[in-house]
Formats: structure tokens, sequence, C-alpha cells
């Protein structure tokens, strides 16, 4: 099975900083790859898909890069409404979900 | 509009079995592959089941396969998950979800649920 491993954990920002989130595959995934984001108590929301595409709506300050084994989310200048949970997720065989980055405020 | 709402969750006693249901509109469901995920409180997201758009083919997460199982039905536009030998470990928010794609297996998820919530 494919493992994701996201990192860090928790991310402490603030309002403006620029983050990013990194994803690293167990194997190679080419672009099968996509972000999701949490609200406490809401279903995911998907954010970028094929590692670098945007979603329909998705604001243009979230980015998407990566191929193979190593992927990134950055979040160009953080907004009130960013704070969640992030996950990643590989689609190449199977599911498998990382065990998500959640984004505080400092 | 595209939309999923699952229903069934509840609380029952381990080794006891509960069935879950997700009502799909605004799409066509029979085209689709279709997904349970799971979330535990507090843990991140674990994917469970998933069949594809005619029903023939299923695959399970290791942790419920043999326990677990996935179907739908085109005519009413639900997807149902049985639970059978249910554990605490199986505690978690029950989400159906929609691949972006038709008939494709492998592919990400566009459309999410609310979640039903399962307490063992």
């Amino acid at each position: 099975d494919i493992q994701m491993t996201q990192s860090p954990s928790t991310l402490s920002a603030s309002v403006g900083d620029r983050v990013t989130i990194t994803c690293r595959a167990s194997q190679s995934i080419g672009s099968w790859f996509a972000w999701y984001q949490q609200k406490q108590g809401k279903a995911p929301k998907l954010l970028i898909y094929k590692a670098s595409t945007l979603q329909s709506g998705v604001p243009s300050r979230f980015s998407g890069s990566g191929s193979e084994t190593e992927f990134t989310l950055t979040i160009s200048s953080l907004q009130p409404d960013d704070f969640a949970t992030y996950y990643c997720q590989q689609y190449s065989s199977h599911y498998t979900f990382g065990q998500g980055t959640k984004l505080e405020i400092k | 509009q595209v939309q999923l709402l699952e229903s069934g969750g509840g609380v029952v006693q381990p080794g006891g079995s509960l069935r879950l249901s997700c009502a799909a509109s605004g799409f066509s469901f029979n085209s689709y592959f279709m997904h349970w995920v799971r979330q535990a409180p507090g843990k991140g997201l674990e994917w469970v089941a998933v069949i594809s758009y005619d029903g023939t083919k299923k695959y399970y997460a290791d942790s419920v396969k043999g326990r677990f199982t996935i179907s739908r039905d085109s005519s009413k536009s639900t997807l149902d998950l049985q639970m059978n030998s249910l554990r605490v470990e199986d505690t978690a928010v029950y989400y159906c979800a929609k691949p972006a794609a038709t008939r494709v297996d492998y592919y990400y998820m566009d459309v999410w649920g609310k979640g039903t919530t399962v307490t063992v």
C-alpha cells in the first residue's frame, strides 16, 4: 500500500504569511494527487487535483506543485478563512490520505 | 445542484450491525464510481470502500474487509454501506464521496456529503 506522509502536523502562522505544506508518497504516484481543506465539523473540500490544478472556485492564493513522490501546497498570503486542516491524497493505486496538517493562527 | 446526503448513523454495541445510506442527486449517479470515507474523532481521513458505476467492482480497505459491504441502487440513486461485526475503532463520521470523472476508478473526489456519525 502507498503511504502518504504530511509535514508539519501543525503549523502556526499569521494572516498575510506565506505557508507551505509538504506531502511525501512512499512510492511514485505520478501526478495522481490531490489536496483537500477541512474545517471543524465540515466535510472535506477539494482544493487541488492532479498535483497542481486548482479546483474551480478556489482562490488563486492556493497553489500546488510536485510529482512522483514529493508534493507541496502553498498558500501565498494567508487569509482568516484559511485556518483549517489540510489533507493530501493519492489516487494512483487505491486511495490514501495523509495524516493532516492543522493550520493555526499564531 | 450536486448533492450527497448520508443517513443511518447511530449508536451500536460492539459486534452489532448498522446500514448507512447516501442519497445522490443532481448528477448521473449511474455513471460514477462512489466512495465511502470515514474520520474517527480527532483523526484524519480514511478511505473505506468504493463501488463501480455498474456495481460489478467493489474494493475495501483492509480494516473493514470481510465486515463491510458496499452496494448501490441505481433506480433510487442511493449508495449503501452495510457494516457488520462493528468494533470500537469503527467509531467515526462516515462520508460518501463522488469522483470527479465518470466511469473512472482511481480519481480525486470533488463532492462530499455532510457525513453521518457512527458510535460503537
